[in-house]
């Protein structure tokens, strides 16, 4: 059973170009999770969704951001017109559903956004 | 709203120390309890997990922590750390019966042998 794969692991753009980040959740798994970590910082949660929903986007900025979860195929959070501030490591989780009292969740290897 | 508290950012030790790393959080209802662990250029593992029962929670790698209510408190112990220890340890909670975990901000943990 693989484990939550995120690609790409590296991703360099320049500012104003579009990023766009895959996360395809653990077999089984309903629920994915978004989190961004910025250098010093720990991970701030962005999104969660489930297939074709989002159920909580408190996280994600206003603008620029946005999030998928297809029913076929991986979740994507793409980010248009980068800037620098956007600079980071990016953590896709996944989950299944949730157990009575909670559930663990599974994190992918992450994806470095560098914007130059 | 909830939060997490990780009040040791850098932490070097000598191999065979005693290890405890606090968390706090704050959050009046009833929550469940993580540690995860990042070694370098890895993601994140779990390390241990408290949703109920033993407020004791022994986890992998000789790991433990214990959940107490009154001071908001879930702190990761381990009685002697190996050079391969060497990582980053978060503490994350979420309220009972929501999927939203919280962050601390982490703590690096350096063990030298």
């Amino acid at each position: 059973n693989a484990g939550v794969m995120q690609n790409p692991r590296h991703l360099v753009r320049r500012r104003g170009q579009e990023a766009r980040l895959r996360c395809s959740p653990m077999k089984g798994h309903s629920h994915v999770y978004w989190y961004r970590q910025l250098p010093e910082e720990g991970l701030k949660f962005m999104v969660y969704l489930q297939k074709e929903n989002i159920i909580d986007e408190s996280g994600m900025p206003k603008e620029r951001f946005s999030a998928e979860f297809p029913k076929e195929g991986p979740s994507i959070l793409r980010i248009q017109q980068v800037v620098r501030g956007d600079s980071a490591a990016y953590f896709c989780a996944s989950s299944p559903i949730r157990e009575q009292g909670g559930t663990e969740a599974f994190f992918g290897q992450g994806t470095r956004l560098t914007v130059v | 709203a909830q939060s997490v508290s990780q009040h040791n950012h850098h932490v070097i030790l000598s191999e065979a120390a005693s290890l405890e790393l606090g968390c706090n959080y704050s959050y009046g209802g009833t929550v469940n309890l993580f540690w995860y662990v990042q070694y370098p250029g890895q993601h994140l593992q779990l390390l241990l997990k408290y949703f109920s029962g033993d407020p004791l929670v022994k986890g992998i790698k000789g790991f433990e922590a214990e959940f107490i209510k009154s001071k908001f408190s879930f702190n990761l112990r381990k009685p002697s750390v190996q050079w391969s220890d060497t990582a980053e340890y978060f503490c994350a909670v979420n309220a009972r019966n929501t999927d939203k975990l919280i962050f601390g901000t982490g703590t690096r943990l350096q063990v030298f042998p």
